[in-house]
């Protein structure tokens, strides 16, 4: 059973330019989350979907950054206009939400973006 | 809001020696308490999760338990190894916030032989 998948795991990018970063969940988990990771800040909520509706996205800066989640096997974050300040690990995590192991976040192993 | 203080950035030990890592949060709902750990190079996996205050949670030898009047919860193993070295978050939910979790700064352990 593969664990949530996100690629690119290594991202070089432009200042200024785009950055696309995407998730795959385990297949049947119903809610997707995307954490930011920094040495500075730690592990920051970005936003989290539900059954593929954004339910909270508080977390997110209000500009450049933007998720979506077409269908319920994928998840996309996009930052446009990345600025050195982006550059971090961005973590996307899945979870069942009912059950004994509804609890649990199964997060991927990132995709570490560098803004230049 | 929410939050989570986990003030030990960082701990060395010996092989064999005890661990204690302690959190204090803040909510004004009902938490679930998780601990979660992360090796180098993946992503955060589940070690613990405590459910309701003064019971324990075990997992791999770790042990975890939360004190509801203090508003804190630890985690700790009696005789770490050199394959503990990682780093380990606490985290919180609220009850109703869907699996949102808060976490902690994190504490990255180092084990030495």
């Amino acid at each position: 059973n593969a664990g949530v998948i996100q690629t690119p795991r290594h991202k070089v990018t432009g200042k200024g330019q785009e950055a696309t970063l995407w998730c795959e969940p385990i297949s049947g988990h119903s809610a997707v989350f995307w954490y930011r990771q920094t040495i500075v800040q730690g592990l920051e909520f970005l936003t989290y979907f539900r059954n593929q509706a954004p339910i909270d996205d508080s977390g997110m800066p209000k500009e450049r950054f933007s998720a979506q989640m077409p269908n319920q096997s994928h998840s996309t974050l996009k930052i446009q206009s990345t600025q050195p300040q982006d550059s971090a690990v961005y973590l996307c995590a899945s979870s069942l939400l009912v059950g004994a192991l509804g609890n649990t976040l199964y997060f991927g192993e990132g995709s570490r973006l560098i803004v230049v | 809001g929410d939050s989570v203080i986990q003030m030990q950035g960082q701990v060395t030990l010996s092989e064999n020696d005890f661990l204690f890592i302690n959190c204090t949060y803040s909510t004004t709902g009902y938490p679930t308490l998780f601990w979660y750990v992360q090796y180098s190079g993946e992503g955060p996996q589940l070690l613990l999760q405590v459910t309701t205050a003064n019971n324990k949670g075990s997992s791999r030898g770790f042990e975890a338990t939360y004190d509801k009047g203090t508003t804190s919860f630890h985690l700790q193993k009696t005789s770490v190894q050199e394959i503990d070295s990682a780093v380990y978050y606490c985290a919180m939910r609220d009850c109703g916030s869907f699996n949102k979790l808060t976490f902690g700064a994190g504490t990255r352990l180092a084990v030495c032989p």
